[in-house]
């Protein structure tokens, strides 16, 4: 069991580019969770997949943000046209969650900096 | 919709003391709770949860949480504090009864704990 993992670990872009995060959960695991993190905040739900379906996606979500998981393994983030006010740490985490009471297992986190 | 409520931002204690870190919740349906603790530039660490049965349930490093339905309350516990508690705390609930498998995260209290 290798974990969560995600990649890369630190960005750093322009205001207008778009970044890609990946993120590879833990071999077996069904679900897979996207969360934003602010300093001195709590993590903000952004979306959630069981295999490769995504069945929930935060309503303050812009349609800049985009996640797949195309194969129902690993599971990207693409962000369009970063602003500053994205500039976060984008956490991932995956539960395997067969009597669905399953905690969260999370991934170090990519942190993005917008210029 | 549910949400979860930490009314501390920090939380000071002596080493050997008891401690207790507040949490609050909000779901329509069965709540499931967790705790989760976060060092400094790591992801979430799961600590703890609550699904049914017992209200005192026991988790890693000697944390403990109480559920108490009336007071809609899961306060995470320690009976002696150590120096390396010291870490960001958040409290989580996901609403057992509505579907859904989006987990809601508080803003975090940080526990300072000191020699």
């Amino acid at each position: 069991d290798t974990g969560v993992s995600q990649n890369p670990r630190h960005k750093i872009t322009k205001r207008g580019q778009n970044v890609t995060f990946r993120c590879d959960p833990i071999s077996e695991h069904n679900r897979l969770y996207w969360y934003r993190q602010t300093l001195g905040q709590g993590p903000e739900f952004l979306t959630y997949f069981q295999n490769e379906a995504q069945l929930e996606k935060s309503r303050l979500l812009s349609d800049r943000f985009s996640a797949e998981r195309p194969k129902g393994s690993f599971s990207t983030l693409e962000i369009q046209r970063t602003e500053q006010g994205d500039s976060a740490m984008y956490l991932c985490a995956s539960s395997l969650d067969r009597t669905n009471t399953g905690e969260l297992f999370f991934g170090e986190g990519s942190r993005l900096t917008v210029l | 919709a549910q949400s979860v409520a930490q009314p501390e931002d920090q939380v000071n204690v002596a080493e050997g003391n008891p401690l207790t870190v507040k949490c609050t919740y909000s779901v329509s349906g069965n709540p499931y709770l967790f705790w989760y603790v976060q060092y400094p530039n790591r992801g979430l660490q799961f600590l703890l949860k609550y699904i049914t049965g017992d209200n005192l349930v026991k988790g890693s490093y000697g944390f403990e949480a109480e559920f108490n339905k009336s007071q809609t309350s899961f306060h995470l516990k320690k009976p002696s504090a150590l120096v390396s508690d010291s870490a960001l705390y958040f409290c989580a609930v996901r609403d057992g009864g509505s579907g859904t498998y989006k987990y809601i995260f508080g803003t975090g209290t940080r526990l300072k704990v000191l020699a």
